[in-house]
């Protein structure tokens, strides 16, 4: 069993629609979690983190978090073609003290919103 | 303030020269990550620094490969004996005393 898995993908949906991100973990000691936007060619870019079962919205972006499921997504509202891109969750074992612990990557999942 | 500064952004080398990655963590940052891409493939760690440290090197392979942080001056990673199989984009990512992590820019090592 993989680590942290994503939904194979890859998603397409069209420009407004919400996009759907899955990944599960198999860590239960894993503490925090991120998803990370990676566009082609390009290095990983931070765009949501989250610590507490539940929901966080930050714009068009809402991270979801149930570690009794060990489970978390990521939904994009109002998709924009910009929004193309791998997205990548990744999970950390610690979230206190001064030594984090490595992030563990899932393997992507690619997003598409066409126009 | 500036990111997470990666040089070089390319590096050619041919098969058994020495590859040196550098990085250079955000200000105030003290932990720093290495991770390789392959193409169309996932972010493997390699290795986890704190000044002059090395916490977690679970993931680097044991033979040609070392990294280090000293106390002044970026990270490197060291490939020596370079093979094609190296040849992949190199990621480095720093973070405060905090979870979030922050990617550099990467280097794209091509071993020809």
């Amino acid at each position: 069993q993989k680590e942290v898995e994503q939904n194979s993908g890859p998603l397409s949906v069209p420009e407004g629609a919400i996009a759907s991100l899955n990944c599960t973990y198999s860590d239960r000691g894993s503490q925090s979690f991120f998803w990370y936007r990676q566009y082609s060619g390009k290095s990983p870019e931070l765009i949501m983190s989250i610590y507490s079962n539940g929901d966080k919205e930050d714009g068009r972006f809402t991270a979801q978090l149930n570690k009794a499921s060990q489970y978390v997504s990521l939904l994009i509202r109002d998709s924009q073609p910009s929004d193309s891109a791998t997205y990548l969750c990744a999970v950390r074992r610690s979230a206190g003290g001064t030594s984090y612990g490595k992030l563990t990557f899932g393997q992507g999942t690619i997003l598409t919103v066409h126009p | 303030n500036a990111g997470v500064m990666q040089n070089p952004r390319h590096l050619v080398r041919r098969r058994g020269q020495e590859a040196r990655l550098r990085c250079s963590p955000m200000k105030g940052h003290s932990h720093v990550y290495w991770y390789r891409q392959l193409p169309e493939e996932g972010l493997k760690f390699m290795v986890y620094l704190q000044k002059e440290n090395i916490i977690d090197e679970s993931g680097m392979p044991k033979e040609r490969f070392s990294a280090e942080f000293p106390k002044e001056g970026p990270s490197i990673l060291r490939i020596q004996q370079v093979v094609r199989g190296d040849s992949a984009a190199y990621f480095c990512a720093s973070s405060p005393d905090l979870p979030e992590a922050f990617f550099g820019q990467g280097t794209r090592l091509t071993v020809v």
